[in-house]
């Protein structure tokens, strides 16, 4: 069974400065995929980035990036130029194939509060 | 409307009623999850339907009844609540098979439902 773990249960950071939430994961498969979730006050569940694991370049999509550590079952997102909008809960998600559907693993989340 | 849509926002019952929520995704998908999701824990996967087939059951108990009757549509039938059934309920779709983005799954805004 997959497992994922987010450490930092909250987090903080001031508007225009760069912030990295941590995840790790476990799992014995090879091929798999991870995402980051952002579900904002409102509730809607909004994808920010995905990375396939046979990948070796980081993804990278405008302000969010990720550090995929695949050895080390790593994968932190960094947002730069933090925003308001951005305040939400991100969730960190495992997913394997399971050959007529995926399957999402999710850890607790991270709540991330950005500050004027 | 667009991407995937939840129907009631919110719902409270009382523990001997029957109601049911309404998923529905306009993305053309072919896949459809239930996600519960409770206070300071991981979402946690209920039913996987893929190509109106139900392919995953996560040990949910059975108060909890889905129905799939075709591709753009997801119901999840409630009766005999408990009151730790009380949280979130999420929808989600995704596309799968050889072609397109597989894996990333949409969500919808959910169902607060609050068992009495």
């Amino acid at each position: 069974a997959q497992t994922v773990t987010q450490s930092q249960p909250e987090m903080s950071v001031q508007e225009a400065e760069t912030v990295t939430l941590s995840c790790t994961y476990d799992t014995s498969e090879n091929n798999y995929y991870l995402f980051w979730y952002k579900q904002p006050p409102s509730r809607q569940m909004i994808l920010v980035i995905r990375q396939e694991a046979y990948k070796q370049q980081n993804a990278t999509e405008n302000r969010f990036s990720v550090n995929f550590q695949k050895a080390a079952k790593s994968f932190s997102l960094k947002i730069s130029d933090s925003q308001l909008g951005d305040t939400a809960m991100y969730f960190c998600a495992f997913g394997l194939d399971t050959g007529t559907a995926s399957k999402l693993t999710f850890g607790t989340g991270t709540r991330l509060q950005v500050t004027l | 409307e667009t991407g995937v849509t939840q129907t009631p926002r919110h719902l409270v019952m009382g523990m001997t009623n029957k109601k049911s929520l309404k998923c529905e995704q306009h993305l053309g998908h072919n896949a459809m999850y239930w996600y519960k999701q409770s206070a300071k824990k991981p979402l946690e996967l209920m039913f996987v339907y893929s190509l109106e087939e139900r392919v995953e059951n996560n040990s949910v108990p059975s108060r909890f009844s889905p129905e799939c009757p075709n591709s753009s549509h997801l119901f999840l039938h409630l009766h005999t609540l408990q009151p730790e059934d009380s949280a979130l309920y999420l929808c989600a779709s995704s596309q799968e098979g050889k072609s397109g983005p597989r894996y990333t799954q949409y969500f919808g805004p959910g169902t607060r439902l609050t068992v009495l």
